[in-house]
């Protein structure tokens, strides 16, 4: 079993959509939670970062954790198709960084 | 303008020969890693340094080397042993002090094909 589980899609949705991306995880010992996006060929961007259960907000992005569950989450609210990416999600131990293999979005105009 | 280059963007090799990918980062950061990254696959640590002259292997070390002379600099050979080595590299930095609550922060990655 994967330390981190994330459902690689590909996930099409129509631009204004509010999307769901997700990610479990096994370790119990991950303290910090990531999500990272990366555009096509490009390296991939840090767009949030949490380190206790509940809700991060940040303009149309929201991280959630839920430790309890071993479950993470990030929802973009009014989509655009410049969202369109692949979506990581990444966890920390120590200075041990664990990544989910990715999320495919496109947003359609 | 603080952040982490990669060169080159592209690199082509011949079966047989060792090529090296650069890794520069002027965040001051003290830990550097090296991600291959294959399609379906994720990011796959190959090594990490910590401190200057001091390096780990990561998952998937075999057929690649590396170097930590300097704290901006994270060079990665690919050498001839490595059987597979067409991939997307990314090279990445973090702080160590202050605990695990520290990002990680990617260059813009180099794409290596073996003719």
């Amino acid at each position: 079993q994967k330390e981190v589980e994330q459902d690689p899609g590909p996930l099409s949705v129509p631009e204004g959509a509010i999307v769901s991306l997700n990610c479990t995880y096994s370790n119990s010992a991950f303290q910090y939670f990531m999500w990272y996006r990366q555009y096509s060929r490009k390296g991939p961007e840090l767009l949030m970062y949490t380190y206790s259960s509940g809700n991060k907000e940040d303009g149309r992005f929201t991280a959630q954790v839920d430790k309890s569950s071993k479950y993470i989450s990030l929802f973009i609210r009014d989509s655009q198709p410049s969202d369109s990416a692949t979506y990581l999600c990444a966890m920390k131990t120590g200075n041990q960084f664990y990544f989910g293999t990715g999320t495919s979005l496109t947003v359609i105009p | 303008d603080g952040g982490i280059t990669q060169s080159p963007k592209y690199l082509f090799r011949k079966e047989g020969q060792n090529v090296t990918l650069s890794c520069e980062q002027n965040l001051n950061h003290d830990a550097m890693y090296w991600y291959r990254q294959d399609p379906g696959q994720g990011l796959r640590l190959i090594y990490y340094s910590q401190i200057v002259n001091d390096f780990q292997k990561g998952d998937i070390a075999e057929g690649y080397s590396v170097s930590r002379e300097k704290k901006e600099s994270f060079p990665l050979t690919v050498t001839s042993a490595q059987k597979n080595p067409t991939a997307f590299y990314l090279c990445a930095s973090s702080i160590v002090a202050g605990g695990p609550y520290n990002e990680q922060f990617f260059g813009p990655g180099t794409r290596l094909t073996v003719l």
